[in-house]
């Protein structure tokens, strides 16, 4: 199986944009999509949205749209998520994950800390 | 969106009890529905999906039912590595939608 390795943590003022990259190893890249998921402190899980690896076609939670923007980087096999106008409430792990065909995650980065703080 | 709901949010059993969690959607999901098993500080991982399909590698204790709107997972016999979150989630429509997530700790 394949692996996802995440950048590591970040520290944000509110107002600013962080962006978080998601390096993919162990399986065809252009074949399968990335999600990307959070999870503030003590919570459940959240789906932001999702980004075909083959065409780069995106699909964005509607509570995310404006805010959020997934690309990617087919040479590198590697997936970004760029969040703008943080506030505290983006506070949160932030995961990306495999998506299989169906539509479920077989497999999951490490997680990316982001701590949005004045 | 499809609203998913777990129930119990949380639970406390022995170790070779049978643990019952169950996931209930606002509308029919045709099985389009998969089990994460989430330790602290880890990433979830994949137990189950469609349903009822073990992942490779997870141990044939956990097993999944249920169909359009109804969904079993059970621990037939807990073990101590089994302590940890569970969540359901469906693929059946967008958004992806999860349950509040199931505590599962020892007695």
């Amino acid at each position: 199986q394949g692996q996802l390795v995440q950048s590591g943590p970040e520290a944000k003022k509110p107002g600013a944009s962080v962006k978080v990259s998601c390096k993919a190893s162990g399986y065809m890249f252009t074949s399968y999509g990335i999600s990307w998921v959070r999870q503030a402190p003590g919570q459940g899980l959240e789906w932001m949205g999702w980004i075909s690896g083959y065409n780069g076609n995106t699909k964005y939670a509607q509570s995310f749209q404006g805010r959020v923007t997934m690309t990617l980087d087919t040479s590198a096999s590697t997936t970004y998520m760029e969040l703008k106008s943080l506030t505290s409430d983006d506070s949160a792990v932030y995961f990306c994950a495999r998506m299989a065909l169906p539509g479920y995650f077989d497999f999951w980065g490490q997680g990316t800390v982001i701590i949005v703080s004045s | 969106d499809i609203q998913m709901t777990q129930s119990p949010s949380s639970l406390s059993a022995s170790v070779g009890d049978r643990v019952t969690i169950t996931c209930r959607a606002s509308q029919g999901i045709r099985s389009s529905l998969a089990w994460y098993q989430q330790k602290p500080g880890k990433a979830p991982k994949l137990l189950l999906f469609a349903a009822s399909r073990l992942d490779s590698g997870v141990p044939s204790r956990f097993s999944g039912s249920g169909s359009e709107t109804d969904y079993t997972l059970t621990i037939s016999g807990l073990q101590p590595e089994d302590v940890a979150t569970y969540y359901c989630q469906q693929y059946s429509d967008t958004p992806r939608t999860f349950g509040q997530g199931t505590k599962v700790e020892l007695k």
